[in-house]
């Protein structure tokens, strides 16, 4: 069965510091890969999704980039940490390619605090 | 485009009674519509999707949906609800080209004891 990863599950960063968070998928292969952000209180926000190692799409314009050197690894990441970059990012995977499905499926989550 | 209404933003209901989350959509094509459930600090879980083969879908946890086309709705219910049911409920269809999806802005459920 097809599991997903996330990490740190909690992380506390100041202002201006960089930013890495990491997702993996296991029991799949060539999975199309999404990160989300989720604010408090309000519902979730799509910031990058991947249909292909290397291949990024960015939905909204921010100080975050994503990377998928690998074909089941998803990073996102910052050089310098806003306070409104707090909230709780979510990875999600689908299948992809030929098997291209809608259905999406979260991993755990990681709880960000910019202070 | 595609939007999604979730029309309650907090259902308080007690044990052991029915419970109805409501949620309407608007899509310019036939989309597939999902609920999923999110408990405090955790991810998001599937709870069912509709891709038009049944009007009424069958999910987890004794939850069902049923979509309605000339309502433009997709109200999920639960014949009783138990504690463990208490979280945010998201309503979410599928976006262009399948590959976003556009979430409602969610239901908190809490079950009265």
């Amino acid at each position: 069965s097809q599991t997903i990863h996330q990490w740190p599950a909690t992380l506390v960063q100041p202002v201006g510091s960089p930013l890495s968070l990491e997702c993996t998928v296991e029991g799949t292969s060539n999975p199309n890969l999404y990160w989300y952000r989720q604010a408090a209180g309000r519902g979730l926000q799509l910031l990058f999704y991947s249909v292909g190692i290397g291949q990024i799409s960015s939905e909204v314009p921010q100080n975050l980039s994503a990377s998928r050197p690998q074909d089941r690894q998803f990073i996102l990441s910052s050089k310098k940490l806003l306070l409104s970059d707090s909230g709780f990012y979510l990875c999600a995977w689908s299948a992809g390619g030929t098997s291209f499905t809608d259905t999406q499926y979260f991993g755990p989550g990681t709880r960000l605090t910019v202070l | 485009a595609q939007s999604v209404t979730q029309l309650d933003s907090h259902v308080s209901v007690s044990e052991g009674t029915p419970v109805l989350l409501r949620c309407n959509y608007s899509s310019s094509y036939s989309p597939s519509l999902f609920w999923y459930v999110q408990h405090p600090n955790k991810g998001l879980q599937l709870l069912l999707k509709y891709t038009s083969a049944a009007t009424l879908v069958k999910g987890i946890n004794g939850f069902e949906a049923e979509f309605k086309k000339s309502e433009t709705s997709f109200h999920l219910t639960k014949p009783s609800a138990h504690m463990s049911d208490a979280a945010e409920y998201f309503c979410v269809v599928s976006g262009a080209g399948r590959r976003a999806l556009t979430f409602g802005s969610g239901t908190r459920l809490q079950v009265q004891p």
